[in-house]
């Protein structure tokens, strides 16, 4: 099963607004990242935050990480209609003695309507 | 501008054929992992390598599937036979270091199994 799992699974927005995704895991991890993917491309990363880490900032990107709760929040100020993408977190879950593997949810698609 | 690439783009195959996907990852990257996407399983780890030695490939069906480093700059994953559920798209992802940090994603190849 997925290791992390991103609520809500859609989200639909005005330019302008703020959008706030949600991932919930399971085990415990050493950090955890979000992804963007565009339709039709990689995934390309945009943020990683540690388990020693309580919130961290990228330009109009926030995240925060509660450990207690297993649980991460991307928040993605004043969007923009170039934001329309779907969104990952992945966590660190380890496959094998000193090897771990990064797990992704299943995304949140956003859409900023103009 | 250093990024992952990947061969081919697209491919199209009949069932039972040989399929071949290629990547060159980032120069110096010591981990290369393969993933595979499709809408119902999300983004499913395959296998990956670190130092061109394969550290997990767990997630890859054995009987049909194997992926290897030629050399550093040369990864690729093939399917022998293909059969129509291996439909998805494919991606290969580098990154730097023992611990899992930003991985930086190839375009994919996009595989249609007729």
């Amino acid at each position: 099963s997925q290791q992390g799992e991103e609520d809500p699974q859609a989200l639909s927005i005005q330019e302008g607004e703020n959008a706030t995704m949600n991932c919930s895991y399971k085990t415990s991890i050493n950090n955890l990242q979000w992804y963007r993917q565009n339709s039709g491309r990689g995934l390309v990363h945009l943020i990683l935050i540690r388990s020693n880490e309580r919130e961290k900032h990228s330009g109009r990107l926030r995240v925060t990480l509660d450990t207690s709760k297993k649980s991460s929040s991307l928040l993605i100020t004043a969007s923009r209609a170039a934001d329309t993408a779907s969104y990952f977190c992945a966590t660190d879950a380890n496959s094998g003695g000193s090897n771990y593997k990064l797990t992704f949810g299943k995304g949140t698609l956003l859409t900023v309507n103009p | 501008d250093a990024r992952v690439t990947q061969t081919p783009r697209h491919k199209v195959t009949e069932m039972g054929q040989e399929v071949t996907m290629r990547c060159q990852p980032i120069l110096g990257h010591n981990t290369v992992f393969w993933y595979r996407q499709t809408m119902m399983q999300g983004l499913e780890l395959l296998a990956y390598f670190r130092n061109r030695a394969p550290l997990d490939d767990s997630g890859m069906p054995k009987d049909r599937f194997s992926a290897e480093m030629p050399d550093a700059t040369l990864a690729t994953l093939k399917i022998q036979p293909s059969e129509p559920r291996d439909s998805a798209v494919y991606f290969c992802a580098s990154g730097l270091g023992l611990t899992l940090n930003e991985q930086f994603f190839g375009p994919g190849t996009r595989l249609t199994v007729l």
